[in-house]
């Protein structure tokens, strides 16, 4: 089965900064890979598709990089409402695990 | 819109069975491959299980494996988790998703999600 980490597993930062989420598969998974937004109380939001693609009606300041089998989402200027757990999914090959999430707060 | 509504939680004893539904409405239920997943105290998501649009493949996490059964009735729009022999651990709110429409695809649309209270 691939495993799935995330780095940091929380972070706080001032609105208006830039932040980074870093997601690691245990072995190759392509472009198969998307990030989603939680909020206290509330299903998972689907972010990001195909490790890049922006779903329709998220704001342009999230976005998603790859390296290899490293995976990034990044916040170009962190706003309150960004306020979540953000957790990133591969979904190559059953079982499609998720990784263990990245709580964000303002500092 | 699409609408996924999760129902059939509720508090069970250790060992007992529950079995979830999920209505979907607001598109073609057949077009969509879907999924169970769920959320333990405290914990992240997890993954647990997949059906295909015809109802084969199904695909589980190991840890549900022999006691939970995914199935669908594309005829009512319905998808289904059985859950047997329940444990402490399976204690979560869990949250119909929908997959994709060819190939594997991510978790696009979620219902809000039933609450399983596994507890003596």
């Amino acid at each position: 089965d691939i495993q799935m980490t995330q780095s940091p597993s929380s972070l706080s930062a001032s609105v208006g900064d830039r932040v980074t989420i870093t997601c690691r598969a245990s072995q190759g998974i392509s472009n198969y890979l998307a990030w989603y937004q939680q909020k206290p109380g509330k299903a998972p939001h689907l972010l990001i598709s195909g490790a890049s693609t922006l779903q329709s009606g998220v704001p342009s300041r999230f976005s998603g990089s790859v390296s290899g089998t490293d995976f990034t989402l990044t916040i170009t200027s962190l706003q309150p409402e960004d306020v979540s757990t953000y957790y990133c999914q591969h979904y190559h090959s059953a079982p499609f695990t998720f990784g263990p999430g990245t709580t964000v707060d303002i500092k | 819109e699409v609408q996924l509504v999760e129902s059939g939680g509720g508090l069970v004893q250790p060992g007992g069975s529950l079995r979830l539904s999920c209505a979907a409405s607001g598109f073609t239920f057949t077009d969509y491959e879907m999924n169970w997943v769920r959320q333990t105290p405290g914990k992240g998501l997890e993954w647990i299980s997949y059906i295909y649009r015809t109802g084969s493949p199904i695909y589980y996490v190991e840890s549900v494996w022999g006691r939970f059964t995914i199935s669908r009735d594309n005829s009512q729009d319905s998808l289904y988790l059985q859950m047997n022999s329940l444990r402490v651990e399976d204690t979560g709110i869990y949250y119909c998703a929908r997959g994709g429409s060819g190939g594997y695809r991510p978790h696009d649309s979620w219902g809000q999600g039933t609450v399983v209270i596994v507890s003596s």
